[in-house]
């Protein structure tokens, strides 16, 4: 199967720096990824689809100049969370769907625990 | 608008005791439904995608299936291990890449 990687698992910062986050499609190229956040015990909420060669999508109330998403080959997409602030502390999660044009499933990473203190 | 829900939010079981889980959808033009599992403080796992109305798909101790306005996610003789969040998410046939994630039902088996 499709196996989406993510780096660091966990990580602490402290207010106003900055977090790179990435996630790596390990078998297949992935032209397309996504990046989800999600608070607990609720669902995910769509941030970006980032893509290859091109500036990524942010959805409406996601700041792009705080959540800087760079896609800079067909296997990794970074998300960095600048100037991070507590209320940044959160799970964000990647995803990827395989090149095919028949089948739209996604493939997530196993996630990333942002914590700022 | 487009909309999934999924219901019940929590469901407890016992070992062996059988259940469904709901996923009410609206959205306009559906490419695709899909249902994933996810445990704590992991990513979601994929387990089905749905196309069309009368679709079913199996998986072990899984069985979903799909309507045109709702998918049900049947768990036969659910084991402990079974235990996760499942999460019901659709993408529409137009604009673009977007998934529609619900709230997802938390899932309890008792041994």
């Amino acid at each position: 199967g499709a196996v989406v990687s993510q780096h660091p698992s966990r990580v602490i910062c402290k207010s106003g720096t900055s977090v790179k986050i990435e996630c790596r499609s390990l078998d297949f190229q992935a032209t397309t990824m996504f990046w989800y956040r999600q608070f607990p015990k609720q669902s995910l909420m769509l941030m970006a689809t980032s893509n290859e060669g091109s500036k990524a999508t942010y959805e409406q109330g996601v700041e792009k100049d705080k959540f800087l998403i760079n896609h800079a080959s067909l296997t990794l997409s970074t998300l960095t969370v600048t100037s991070a602030h507590p209320e940044d502390s959160s799970f964000y999660i990647c995803s990827a769907s395989p090149p095919r044009t028949y089948t739209y499933e996604q493939y997530f990473g196993p996630g990333t625990r942002l914590t700022v203190t | 608008e487009d909309q999934v829900t999924q219901s019940p939010e929590a469901l407890r079981l016992q070992e062996g005791e059988s259940s469904s889980l709901n996923c009410s959808y609206t959205v306009s033009g559906l490419r695709g439904l899909f249902w994933y599992r996810q445990d704590p403080g992991k990513g979601p796992e994929f387990l089905f995608t749905l196309y069309s109305a009368g679709e079913e798909k199996e998986k072990e101790r899984l069985k979903a299936t799909l309507t045109k306005k709702e998918s049900f996610l049947h768990i036969t003789a659910p084991k402990p291990e079974d235990s996760a969040t499942y999460l019901c998410a659709v993408r529409r046939a137009t604009g673009g890449f977007k998934t529609i994630f619900g709230a997802g039902t938390r899932l309890f088996v008792k041994a």
